[in-house]
């Protein structure tokens, strides 16, 4: 089976910089992603990852080590609208390919 | 492109009714996921069809939910009888096939209660 674990919340200071961690068990990797939600909003896709290594995009950068199962996504520059929930979701192989498990979320807090 | 979209946006219902929710996945995506969020189980992932077929389906909780794709423009999720604990938020998302991510793209989901 799958699992996923990531912090359950974390505060932050505006302009900081934070990271959010992600660490995975999983039986046939196959991409990490990582998701924005705001509050009774819809997820919002952020990053991904397959290959080991950081991936850069503006403001937002995601690392994966797949030996160590592990993630995390780096925000920098902190703003009060980046408040919401970080969700990190593994896409596994399984039997079809397509099978996504997505982990608790981190709800981060941005504070001026 | 107007996204996903969903309907209705909000139910409210009683237990024993059935409940029919509703999607219109992004135009030319090969793939559609319906999932489920609540509180203390986060978001879980229901079917998922590809090409209108569906492909797996072991995340569906009981045998009083069924998901159908007639078409490549419509999808329904449907529970029949309703429980309380079926309160739930509601997503359904699509995604292409070609590219390297696919990402999924989520519709604003259906808040479902219960009572």
């Amino acid at each position: 089976g799958q699992n996923i674990d990531q912090p359950t919340e974390m505060t932050a200071t505006e302009g900081a910089i934070v990271q959010i961690n992600c660490t995975y068990q999983t039986s046939g990797f196959n991409g990490l992603f990582w998701y924005q939600q705001h509050a009774g909003e819809a997820p919002t896709f952020l990053s991904y990852n397959v290959l080991d290594g950081l991936e850069e995009k503006g403001r937002f950068s995601s690392f994966l080590s797949r030996s160590k199962g592990y993630s995390y996504l780096l925000l920098k520059e902190l703003q009060m609208k980046d408040s919401a929930s970080y969700l990190c979701a593994v896409r596994d192989r399984g039997n079809y390919g397509q099978n996504f498990v997505f982990g608790p979320g981190t709800r981060l807090s941005v504070l001026p | 492109d107007a996204g996903v979209i969903q309907s209705p946006r909000h139910e409210v219902t009683e237990m024993g009714q059935e409940v029919t929710l509703r999607c219109k996945p992004i135009s030319g995506h090969d793939y559609l996921f319906w999932y489920r969020q609540t509180m203390m189980r986060g978001l879980e992932l229901l079917i998922y069809f590809n090409n209108n077929v569906p492909i797996d389906d072991s995340g569906m909780p009981e045998d009083r939910f069924s998901a159908k794709m007639p078409n490549a423009s419509f999808s329904t999720l449907k529970i029949q009888p309703s429980e309380p604990r079926d309160s739930a938020v509601y997503f359904c998302a699509s995604s292409p096939l070609a590219g390297v991510t696919y990402e999924q793209y989520f519709g604003p989901g259906t808040r479902l209660t219960v009572t």
